[in-house]
């Protein structure tokens, strides 16, 4: 099955500055690319996510990248503010068209943590 | 409208007890899913509802976990002869089948905590 790695597990920005965070995926079929953002006690929420036929796409102050040849996703998240301090998910799958996907395959998380 | 409910909220059991955790999904969501989330850890996939499909049950860590889903509604999360290592909160989540939707909306979670 899918392998999804994700790094830093821990990444403490000042308010302001950039933060990103990378994950590799092993399957080069999964063509669906989300990101998750759990603040402290709360539920898991998407934020953002990327289908395998674009390689960029922003929102506001979010952004994603895919590049499908060395299996990779970034999520940057400018202008940080402490509001953004969470835990990020990155997660993959093999999304059927027309179809709700399976399982997603998560990554171990990434705690972010903007100062004042 | 209503998003994906769970109950109990919190849960204290005694080990070697058996518990019935529930959730209910997002009416015409046809895909549902049950995660294990330890304190400060990632998510864990436990089982994956599709339709009438049969379950993806590869994620449940141990024959004392099961699941059972009734049509596209409610499903319960059942873990016997609980042990201290059971200890988590158990998210559900639910996805919608049509139209190339593919999130996932989480439920607020049950905490168990097994004495």
């Amino acid at each position: 099955g899918e392998n999804v790695e994700q790094h830093p597990s821990t990444l403490s920005v000042q308010e302001g500055d950039s933060a990103v965070i990378k994950c590799t995926y092993s399957d080069s079929a999964s063509n669906y690319f989300p990101w998750y953002k759990q603040e402290l006690g709360k539920r898991p929420q998407l934020i953002i996510d990327i289908r395998s036929n674009v390689g960029e796409k922003k929102d506001q102050r979010i952004a994603v990248t895919l590049n499908k040849t060395a299996k990779h996703f970034s999520l940057h998240i400018t202008e940080t503010q402490p509001e953004d301090s969470a835990v990020y998910f990155c997660a993959a799958t093999l999304a059927d068209r027309g179809s709700t996907l399976g399982r997603l395959y998560f990554g171990r998380g990434t705690q972010l943590t903007v100062w004042p | 409208g209503a998003g994906v409910s769970q109950s109990p909220s919190n849960k204290v059991t005694e080990k070697g007890k058996d518990v019935e955790l529930r959730c209910d999904p997002i009416s015409g969501h046809t895909a549902l899913y049950w995660y294990r989330q330890r304190l400060g850890q990632g998510l864990e996939f436990l089982i994956y509802f599709q339709g009438n499909s049969a379950p993806d049950k590869s994620g449940l860590p141990s024959d004392r976990f099961s699941a059972e889903r009734t049509g596209e509604s409610v499903s319960t999360l059942t873990i016997q002869r609980t042990q201290q290592e059971d200890s988590a909160v158990y998210l559900c989540a639910s996805s919608l089948r049509q139209g190339g939707s593919y999130e996932q909306y989480f439920g607020p979670g049950t905490r168990l905590t097994v004495t």
